[in-house]
């Protein structure tokens, strides 16, 4: 079963800093998702990405398959970025398994 | 409908009653999934349905928990004998997974919160 560590664990920063939250995991997989979880609870997903790098608007996530590692990151961060950043993978690696997920990282901009 | 809906939004029990919760997936999405978020802990998977194929079970915490589809569409988590550590958001997610390697996106639902008194 996969395991997924995610760091930070809570975030602070001011309006307009640049921000990284880190993720790994232990198996190999096909593809790694990024979600958004909001302080009234919805989950709507950010990525899904299985190599390289994807871009929407401010948001960027990267994967690195060999090293098991993905990063996101949030360009000009600004307060309605506030929110519960979750990754997740396959839990046995696999396309259409259900996942398993990290922590999630607790991220507040402040104005 | 456009999303993932869920039924009911929150949900009060006693300790001990059985519950439904139900949820209806995006339409033409083959592949269904319950996870279930205690407070202030993360995400759990609980069981997976793809298609007419036998489904992924081996996230229910317990055999007083079990779930149902009804070919590619509704699908109801039953919670038997309620316990008071059952108290959780319930999220039922949907994705169009075509069988194979690849990944595809989930589709969450906005969640059932029960409450075991």
């Amino acid at each position: 079963k996969n395991e997924v560590e995610q760091s930070p664990q809570n975030l602070t920063a001011q309006e307009g800093e640049f921000i990284t939250i880190n993720c790994s995991y232990s198996v190999g997989i096909s593809a790694l998702h990024w979600l958004q979880q909001h302080p009234g609870g919805g989950i709507v997903s950010l990525f899904m990405l299985s190599s390289g790098k994807k871009k929407h608007g401010r948001l960027i996530a990267t994967i690195n398959i060999q090293e098991k590692h993905s990063s996101l990151h949030i360009t000009a961060s600004h307060p309605r970025d506030s929110a519960v950043y979750i990754c997740a993978v396959p839990y046995s690696g696999g396309g259409a398994d259900g996942l398993t997920f990290g922590k999630g990282t607790h991220l507040i901009i402040q104005p | 409908g456009a999303g993932v809906s869920q039924s009911p939004s929150n949900k009060v029990t006693e300790k001990g009653k059985d519950v439904e919760l139900r949820c209806d997936p995006i339409s033409g999405h083959t592949a269904l999934y319950w996870y279930r978020q205690r407070l202030g802990q993360g995400l759990e998977f609980l069981i997976y349905f793809q298609g007419n194929s036998a489904p992924d079970k081996s996230g229910l915490p317990s055999d007083r928990f079990s779930a149902e589809r009804t070919g590619e569409s509704v699908s109801t988590l039953t919670i038997q004998r309620t316990q008071q550590e059952d108290s959780a958001v319930y999220l039922c997610a949907s994705s169009l997974a075509l069988g194979g390697p690849r990944g595809y996106e989930q589709y969450f639902g906005p969640g059932t919160r029960l409450t075991v008194t």
